[in-house]
């Protein structure tokens, strides 16, 4: 099975400072990962996904960046900003399963 | 419009009480999804229909019923539950294809469900 798991379940940052948080995954046939934003009163919202024939991606202030030898993926934040503030999770898909394994979260507080 | 909307928002219900939970798409996607989410607890994948037909019931005890009548339409049918099964319960939609897997899911905003 698979198991997907965050290193910390509370991130507090300054405003304006880069914001990292990490997850570790523990199937090597895991071939797809996925970053949701999560606020309160809402549901999860897709950030942004990477595949395993890439080790980085960049989108609008996020990158995520992807570590297959360890097993380990990052989301960062640039300049974080206090509507940043959301629970973070992560998620792993086996390649030939359209089935996610979702983390823990990672409670993001941005401090103004 | 929003692309996954789940109503209602809040239920209360007694453990005696039959309700529903209706999620719709509309994103034009092909496989929809239910999961419960606990207070400090990952996603609970619960049942899955890919074109309609359920693919996915990972243990899910009987008081929880799906329903899938199209591909846009999701309904949870609840009956006797026990305290322990309030949550969030949450819908997803994602578009699936055969051979290609790399979508992510969307998810609507969630029923907050308390059982008395």
């Amino acid at each position: 099975g698979e198991s997907v798991g965050l290193h910390l379940p509370t991130l507090s940052v300054q405003e304006g400072d880069n914001s990292i948080i990490n997850c570790a995954y523990s199937n090597s046939a895991s071939d797809y990962f996925i970053w949701y934003k999560q606020e309160s009163g809402k549901g999860p919202q897709f950030i942004i996904d990477i595949r395993s024939n890439m080790d980085k991606r960049q989108g609008q202030r996020v990158t995520v960046l992807l570590n297959k030898t360890v097993k380990h993926l990052s989301l960062q934040i640039a300049a974080t900003q206090p509507g940043d503030s959301a629970v973070y999770f992560c998620a792993a898909r086996k390649g030939g399963s359209y089935i996610p394994t979702f983390g823990r979260g990672t409670s993001l507080i941005v401090h103004p | 419009e929003t692309g996954v909307t789940q109503t209602p928002r809040h239920l209360v219900m007694g453990m005696t009480n039959k309700k529903s939970l209706k999620c719709e798409q509309h994103l034009g996607h092909n496989a929809m999804y239910w999961y419960k989410q606990s207070a400090k607890k990952p996603l609970e994948l619960m049942f899955v229909y890919n074109f309609k037909e359920q693919t996915e019931n990972n243990s899910v005890p009987s008081r929880f019923s799906p329903e899938c009548p199209n591909s846009s339409h999701l309904f949870l049918h609840l009956h006797t539950l026990q305290p322990e099964d309030s949550a969030l319960y949450l819908c997803a939609s994602s578009q699936e294809s055969q051979g290609v897997y790399n979508q992510p899911q969307h998810f609507g905003d969630g029923t907050r469900l308390s059982i008395l």
